[in-house]
């Protein structure tokens, strides 16, 4: 079955510095990698997906990440940390159905 | 760390039959959970936010009297898929918020997969 693990619950930055969130997953197939956000008291919302085409994803609010499949990764990154940044972050897997999340990674964006 | 769960995890039922699922915070209270449906090899979909006590708040584009969504207690939710059809079926999910803050982080259910024939 498939899994996901993000490493940090808790990433600080300061504003206009590079964001690194990390995922690692595990999977019996193929994968489809998902990175959700979620503001306070918001549901998620899609950041970017991976569906095997291209292995760097540009999402929305300058957000991207790229899948290694030799290291099983799918980190998310943004070059530039903006205080509007600050939120919780999902990363998620997904062979056909059943997804699955990470526990999540809350960023703290220092002015 | 904090637990969901769902019930059932797997269902199928015929067309026209409504389906209940269950959604509960096992080892914490939650005032809100959120219900999400995810199609094939697609990202989830936000159905609706549930807060105890009070009526869903349903996104735009989701049936309110198609999905009935309860949230009776503080660990209990539940949607119900009033007169299935093929075309609802799908993979729930729903995820509940840890205490009352809004930076609270939520934790997901395993979810329920629906097959209506």
């Amino acid at each position: 079955a498939q899994s996901v693990t993000q490493l940090g619950s808790h990433v600080s930055v300061s504003e206009g510095a590079l964001v690194l969130l990390r995922c690692n997953y595990s999977s019996s197939v193929p994968p489809y990698l998902f990175w959700y956000v979620q503001y306070p008291n918001q549901g998620l919302q899609l950041l970017l997906k991976y569906t095997s085409a291209a292995t760097l994803v540009k999402g929305i609010n300058g957000f991207e990440a790229e899948f290694k499949k030799s290291e099983t990764s799918f980190h998310l990154t943004k070059p530039s940390a903006h205080m509007s940044d600050a939120a919780e972050y999902f990363c998620a897997v997904s062979e056909t159905y059943d997804m699955r999340f990470g526990a999540g990674t809350r960023l703290t964006v220092k002015p | 760390g904090a637990v969901v769960s769902q019930h059932p995890s797997r269902v199928i039922c015929k067309s026209g039959t409504s389906v209940k699922i269950e959604c509960r915070s096992l080892d914490f209270q939650a005032t809100t959970m959120f219900w999400y449906r995810q199609f094939p090899k697609q990202s989830l979909m936000l159905m609706a936010t549930s807060n105890e006590g009070s009526k869903a708040t349903y996104e735009q584009g989701v049936e309110k009297d198609k999905f009935l969504i309860n949230h009776a207690s503080l660990t209990l939710s539940t949607l119900t898929v009033t007169s299935a059809h093929p075309e609802d079926s799908s993979f729930y999910i729903c995820s509940a918020q840890l205490g009352e803050r809004g930076t609270d982080t939520q934790y997901f259910g395993p979810g329920t997969r629906l097959t209506v024939l």
